[in-house]
């Protein structure tokens, strides 16, 4: 197993223009993350599912903000009519079933840039 | 508002040296996790701690647990350039166990 692997790396994009991230989460966890991370902070809880199911959505995310995990496995993040406060390193993160001493695994992140 | 917060934010020191990161809360976290982070990468899980008042040492790194699980600290010793980097930890809490994460202490050993 490679670990949580996030494509692509790096996504320069035009302001207003539709942006979809894909991670890949280690093959035994069903239970995957998205953050936000922005220079000189820590991550910025976006969703997570489990399985399938996306169990939480953070109030601070807009509409313009989807994410899928259709089968259980790999998820997609979507971000629509870009803004350049959009910019910012996309992690994707995986675990085992939550419990109080579950483990997340990051991938390397998205870098995103918004012009 | 920060529910974790770490401290310091910034720390530039010479290789040998000891040092201590602080993640200081007023709630109880389920866990405490600590990761290190390097530019342009995802974090790096490097221990978790789940009891009151819990040790656990990773070479010449330590990590404490406070006894009312609201805090915990990272020491280094005798530290390394290889050291650089963003520490981050990040508490579990609530029936779903979601990470709450501190800042980060940003950590420069020079040479």
């Amino acid at each position: 197993d490679t670990g949580v692997s996030q494509d692509p790396r790096h996504k320069i994009t035009k302001r207003g223009q539709n942006v979809t991230f894909r991670c890949d989460p280690i093959s035994e966890h069903n239970r995957l993350y998205w953050y936000r991370q922005t220079l000189g902070q820590g991550p910025e809880f976006l969703t997570y599912f489990q399985n399938e199911a996306q169990l939480e959505k953070s109030r601070l995310l807009s509409d313009r903000f989807s994410a899928e995990r259709p089968k259980g496995s790999f998820s997609t993040l979507e971000i629509q009519r870009t803004e350049q406060g959009d910019s910012a390193m996309y992690l994707c993160a995986s675990s085992r079933t939550g419990g109080r001493n579950t483990e997340a695994f990051f991938g390397q992140g998205t870098r995103l840039t918004v012009v | 508002t920060q529910l974790l917060e770490q401290s310091p934010q910034f720390l530039s020191i010479q290789e040998g040296e000891n040092l201590t990161v602080y993640c200081n809360s007023s709630s109880v976290f389920s866990s405490l996790q600590w990761y290190r982070q390097e530019p342009g990468e995802g974090p790096v899980l490097l221990v978790t701690v789940v009891t009151g008042g819990e040790v656990k040492k990773l070479k010449r790194l330590t990590f404490q647990f406070g006894d009312a699980r609201k805090d915990s600290s990272l020491h280094i010793t005798a530290a390394q350039p290889g050291d650089t980097g963003l520490y981050l930890c990040a508490g579990a809490r609530g029936s779903n166990y979601q990470l709450i994460w501190g800042a980060g202490t940003k950590l420069i050993i020079k040479p």
